[in-house]
């Protein structure tokens, strides 16, 4: 099973502060990586596949990028309905289709 | 405009079963694979169970493996799961998702969700 490390468990930026945010894959996923959002109350939201193709209508400001098993979501300038929970979401090896923990991202 | 909508959660005793539907619109519903996530409370998400566009193959969690069966009728467009034996540790909310074509297997987009308690 691949495991998935997302950190940090919660970040805090300030409106315009550049939100970056982690996941470490325990083998070699190969870029077939998603991150969703998910808002309080709601259903996940794909907005990144392939580690760094973005969903339809996904706003530019969220971008995905790899380094080997690591992976980042870049938001360029948070605004306050980004305020969610963010899963990275492995789909290289599977079943099982793995998850990370979550990072909460709250707006200062 | 793809929707899924489901239904069929509630509350159910342990050793009881429950059985979720998932209604698919606006896609060509067996031409796509579908499948099952679920939420604990306060909790990430857990991958619980994947089927083919045909249903020919499925797919389970360990933890699942034996007490739920994954199923698809492709005439009503509808998704279930037949949750059997149920556990304390079932309790979540249940999302149903459209998985992505090929090589890939991402989920967009995620039914409502409905909520599973099981208790006593």
């Amino acid at each position: 099973e691949t495991v998935m490390t997302q950190s940090p468990a919660t970040l805090s930026v300030s409106p315009g502060e550049r939100a970056t945010l982690s996941c470490r894959a325990s083998q070699s996923v190969n870029s077939y990586l998603a991150w969703y959002q998910q808002k309080p109350g709601q259903a996940p939201r794909l907005l990144i596949y392939g580690a760094s193709t973005r969903a339809t209508g996904v706003p530019a400001r969220f971008s995905g990028s790899e380094s080997g098993t690591e992976f980042t979501l870049t938001i360029s300038s948070p605004q306050s309905e980004d305020v969610a929970v963010y899963y990275c979401q492995q789909y290289n090896r599977w079943p099982p289709i793995t998850f990370g923990q979550g990072t909460r991202l709250e707006i200062k | 405009e793809v929707q899924l909508l489901q239904s069929g959660g509630g509350l159910v005793q342990p050793g009881g079963s429950l059985r979720l539907s998932c209604a698919a619109s606006g896609f060509t519903f067996n031409d796509y694979g579908m499948t099952w996530v679920r939420q604990a409370p306060g909790k990430g998400l857990e991958w619980v169970s994947g089927i083919s566009g045909s249903g020919g193959n499925t797919y389970y969690a360990d933890s699942v493996k034996g007490r739920f069966s994954i199923s698809r009728d492709n005439s009503k467009n509808t998704l279930y799961m037949q949750m059997n034996n149920l556990r304390a540790e079932d309790t979540a909310v249940y999302y149903c998702a459209k998985v992505s074509r090929g090589r890939d297997y991402f989920f967009d987009p995620w039914g409502q969700g409905t909520p599973v308690t099981v208790s006593s």
